[in-house]
């Protein structure tokens, strides 16, 4: 199975100060119709996961323009250039490209 | 509106059988892959099986893998996981994810929580 490594897995952040999570995977995520499937999701508490981005740095559906992702082959990063106090939670990295999907061990970001 | 509604779970002992239900509505479900994902209590997430829209393809994490059954009724809108042969690592929040892997848009249900224990 694909291991995502995240990092660091908690990180504490000071309102409206940039933060940025890391994620490594085992294999490279690139699929062979050319596109890499790693997608970042958050769980605040006590709510089910959300998707954020996906194939790397599409934002979904709603999402703040303040959160951004990037990488590629095996690295890649999610940004959120100003935090809020509603951006806390646990933030997963989750590749889809290699059955089963796998998902970081989550990194928990919190106020300061 | 998008919604996945699940039920079934519950306080079940080591080898014991639970079947877990998501009811699905706001969308064509037929035209969608559907998935369970799992997660332990103050644990990280796994996904544990996946279906086609036909329910003909089916995948699983090796975790499970002849135990669980994933399943689903097109003209009931409704998604199942038949578990069985129940482990104390079984306890988890289960989810209904609407997509797969790769879904355009990603849907998740509130979950419901299986516990296994003697």
């Amino acid at each position: 199975d694909v291991v995502m490594t995240q990092s660091p897995l908690s990180l504490p952040v000071t309102l409206g100060q940039p933060a940025s999570i890391s994620c490594r995977s085992s294999q490279s995520l690139v699929e062979s119709d050319g596109n890499t499937y790693l997608n970042w999701f958050q769980q605040r508490p006590g709510q089910s996961p959300r998707r954020l981005i996906y194939k790397v740095s599409n934002r979904d559906s709603g999402v703040p323009d303040r959160f951004s992702g990037s990488g590629s082959g095996t690295d890649f990063t999610l940004k959120i250039s100003r935090v809020e106090a509603e951006d806390v939670g646990v933030y997963y990295c989750m590749q889809g490209t290699h059955w089963p999907w796998t998902f970081g061990q989550g990194t928990k970001v919190e106020i300061k | 509106e998008v919604q996945l509604v699940e039920s079934g779970g519950g306080l079940d002992q080591p080898g014991g059988s639970l079947r877990l239900s998501c009811t699905a509505s706001g969308f064509t479900f037929s035209r969608f892959w559907m998935s369970w994902v799992r997660q332990a209590p103050g644990k990280g997430l796994e996904w544990v099986a996946e279906l086609s829209q036909d329910g003909s393809e089916k995948s699983y994490v090796d975790s499970v893998r002849g135990r669980f059954t994933i399943s689903r009724d097109n003209a009931k809108n409704s998604l199942y996981l038949q578990m069985s042969s129940l482990r104390v690592e079984d306890t988890a929040v289960y989810y209904c994810q609407r997509g797969g892997g790769r879904p355009a848009e990603d849907h998740w249900g509130q979950g419901t929580l299986v516990t296994v224990s003697s």
